[in-house]
């Protein structure tokens, strides 16, 4: 598996609740956000993004939330699975021609 | 993964001996990424590409070269390896700045 988790935070939720991840971003200039999936052993899969002209955005049982005030994003994930267990981390893009940076992600351990 | 591949998946070389690592697409897409992971950090981007033979340095650029000769292909080599390179590699391509989608990586040691 990836050894990139080893030292990251972990979130540990029972399965059938809900989960709260949370990412704290550098650049009051950032004005697109991303939330990626990464498993054991496989590359990060994009989950949902959204725009600092947005507060709020949904998509299939997760929700992202961007605090700009506080330059905060969260991701909701309802209904938490054994699917979902994996390594969790934002992007952020410091402006128009800027490339994504990327954070260092939470791991999601989700009890049976 | 689907449309994207990475070759090889795990390598194991010495230093001081060059290494290519292989990233190959299907999608036509314009942009291709090479990514570094290591514990303790995010992922860290150490060249991209966006077109043929169009290419320039990422964050952590010292010690690798890309090559970028059709659209499919996106090279990275190791001039000649040191044990910091030791990492796991990602490819990703986009069709726009802000599209990324991630290959399966690849595990190379350096001893």
């Amino acid at each position: 598996g990836e050894s990139v988790g080893l030292h990251l935070p972990t979130l540990s939720v029972q399965e059938g609740d809900n989960s709260i991840i949370n990412c704290a971003y550098s650049n009051s200039a950032s004005d697109y956000f991303i939330w990626y999936k990464q498993e054991s052993g496989k590359g990060p899969q994009f989950i949902i993004d959204i725009r600092s002209n947005m507060d709020k955005r949904q998509g299939q049982r997760v929700t992202v939330l961007l605090n700009k005030t506080v330059k905060h994003l969260s991701l909701q994930i309802a209904a938490t699975q054994p699917g979902d267990s994996a390594v969790y981390f934002c992007a952020e893009r410091p402006g128009a021609n800027s490339k994504l940076t990327f954070g260092k992600g939470i791991t999601l351990s989700v009890r049976p | 993964d689907a449309g994207i591949t990475q070759s090889p998946r795990h390598k194991v070389t010495e230093t001081g001996t060059p290494v290519t690592l292989r990233c190959h697409q299907t999608e036509n897409h314009r942009y291709m990424y090479w990514y570094r992971q290591d514990p303790g950090h995010g992922l860290r981007l150490i060249h991209y590409s966006y077109g043929v033979k169009d290419t320039d340095k990422g964050e952590v650029s010292d010690g690798y070269s890309v090559s970028r000769s059709k659209t499919e292909d996106f090279l990275l080599t190791l001039e000649s390896a040191t044990s910091s390179q030791t990492s796991v590699y990602f490819c990703a391509i986009g069709s726009g700045p802000n599209e990324q989608f991630f290959g399966p990586g690849t595990r190379l040691t350096v001893l």
